[in-house]
């Protein structure tokens, strides 16, 4: 089992902003990474170190966290925005990694 | 361009090996760590295990899951990464991706391969 936890899905309007939380112990020792994930293809790195972007990704994504809980929010979702979010740390001992469940993203 | 290609996958009776080989190119391969993971069909994401660079020992870590029964390793001069897995199970069957690992203010993985399938299966 994870020790991070996600949502399993989430739907936002074309254009709104939308909030994916991920929940874990290691949250308070370490920042979250987020990963975008679409069918049959590798992950992408969306937000790392809590708000910080990749080259080439778009400013809509931003992250946040508050205790034990990392956010990515998407300001203005996108068609394009549909895909799986995976949030990723370190576990409690700062060996290992630990990914969230994932959270799969509807645009309508 | 920083390239990770994996290679090695293919169908696989349970109990027997495979090695799997992520070939880099486009930085310097020495300097990073690398990372293995793996998808099972309609599953998440799952880290296997990682190898640090020569200047942090070397050393390898692995997921509860796959401990005692795979192993990374690399060659830095062919600037490959191989994860050797033995005695596997049926569960072990997914997509394989290797991944770059960059520290900047966290440890993350910014280039991954496209990902190799592994099926175990009798």
């Amino acid at each position: 089992s994870s020790e991070l936890t996600q949502d399993p899905a989430v739907s936002v309007a074309l254009g709104q902003t939308v909030r994916i939380t991920c929940q874990g112990d290691s949250l308070g020792s370490y920042y979250a990474n987020w990963y975008q994930q679409k069918p049959g293809q590798a992950p992408v790195l969306v937000i790392y170190a809590k708000n910080n972007r990749p080259s080439g990704i778009p400013d809509r994504f931003s992250g946040s966290s508050s205790g034990n809980t990392a956010s990515l929010t998407i300001s203005g979702a996108q068609a394009e925005d549909e895909a799986d979010y995976y949030c990723n740390s370190r576990d409690s001992s700062g060996n290992h990694l630990v990914f969230g469940g994932g959270t799969k993203l509807t645009v309508l | 361009e920083v390239q990770l290609v994996e290679s090695g996958g293919g169908l696989v009776q349970p109990g027997r090996s495979l090695r799997l080989s992520c070939t880099a190119s486009g930085f310097t391969f020495g300097d990073y760590a690398m990372s293995w993971f793996r998808q099972a069909p309609g599953k998440g994401l799952e880290w296997v295990g990682f190898i640090r660079s020569k200047a942090h020992g070397g050393t390898t870590e692995y997921a509860a899951s796959v401990k005692g029964r795979f192993t990374i390793s690399s060659d830095d001069s062919k600037t490959i990464a191989y994860l050797q897995m033995n005695s596997l199970k049926t569960e072990d069957t997914a997509v394989y991706f290797c991944s770059r690992e960059k520290y900047s203010g966290t440890y993350l993985f910014d280039y991954w391969g496209q990902g190799t399938q592994v099926t175990v299966s009798s």
